[in-house]
């Protein structure tokens, strides 16, 4: 079975751009979508966009839209989640997220990646 | 965005008794409509997807039940295992939206 696993954690400075890099181990993404979630602390789940990378077309949630960019490299079997203009409410832990399709509940997660924002 | 509103917030239950947990939607999702269990410092767990269908090795006191606007998650007998913050999400309109979560503790 695919295991999703996720980059370390990041301390960003307000202003500035992060990536997430998102590897599946032991498989490959087929035809299966990667999802970008995340969880302020303390707080509930936000999706933020998703691409299925046999296609190569992301899609944004809206409220995300000019700040965020997903990619995915299927000969590394690799999605990658940049945001960019951090600031301190982006503070969050990040799960990239496989599923069937971007229209499919999340079949399994990444272990999270926490990003700090703080000057 | 579809919004999904959860209830309650908190449910206290005793180990043994049913819990019921509600997720209702602003407007018709289908059957679109997943449940998760998280437990602290772990990403969430799939339980529940096409309202009704339970995942892999989901015990069977997990069920579910609804379709267009209303849901609910039913754990028959709670296990000391069930204690976590439970989230439903549709799937059936871009984005994707997750409720706001119901932490179920024990009482």
């Amino acid at each position: 079975q695919v295991q999703l696993v996720q980059s370390g954690a990041e301390v960003k400075k307000p202003g500035s751009s992060v990536t997430v890099s998102c590897r599946a181990s032991g498989g490959t993404f087929g035809r299966n979508a990667i999802g970008w979630v995340r969880q302020a602390p303390g707080q509930g789940l936000q999706w933020m966009g998703g691409i299925t990378p046999v296609f190569g077309v992301p899609m944004y949630a809206q409220q995300f839209q000019g700040r965020v960019t997903i990619t995915a490299d299927e000969s590394s079997s690799t999605a990658y989640m940049e945001l960019s203009r951090l600031r301190s409410e982006d503070t969050a832990v990040y799960f990239c997220a496989l599923a069937a399709g971007v229209y499919a509940p999340i079949d399994s997660w990444g272990q999270g990646t926490l990003v700090t924002v703080s000057s | 965005d579809i919004v999904m509103t959860q209830s309650p917030a908190t449910l206290s239950v005793s180990p043994g008794e049913r819990a019921t947990l509600s997720c209702r939607a602003t407007q018709s999702v289908g059957n679109n409509l997943a449940w998760y269990q998280q437990k602290p410092g772990q990403a969430p767990r799939l339980l529940i997807y096409d309202a009704s269908t339970r995942a892999t090795d989901v015990p069977a006191r997990f069920s579910g039940y609804g379709s267009g606007t209303g849901f609910t998650l039913t754990i028959s007998s709670l296990q000391s295992e069930d204690f976590a913050v439970y989230y439903c999400q549709q799937y059936n309109d871009w984005p994707s939206t997750f409720g706001q979560g119901t932490r179920l503790e024990i009482k």
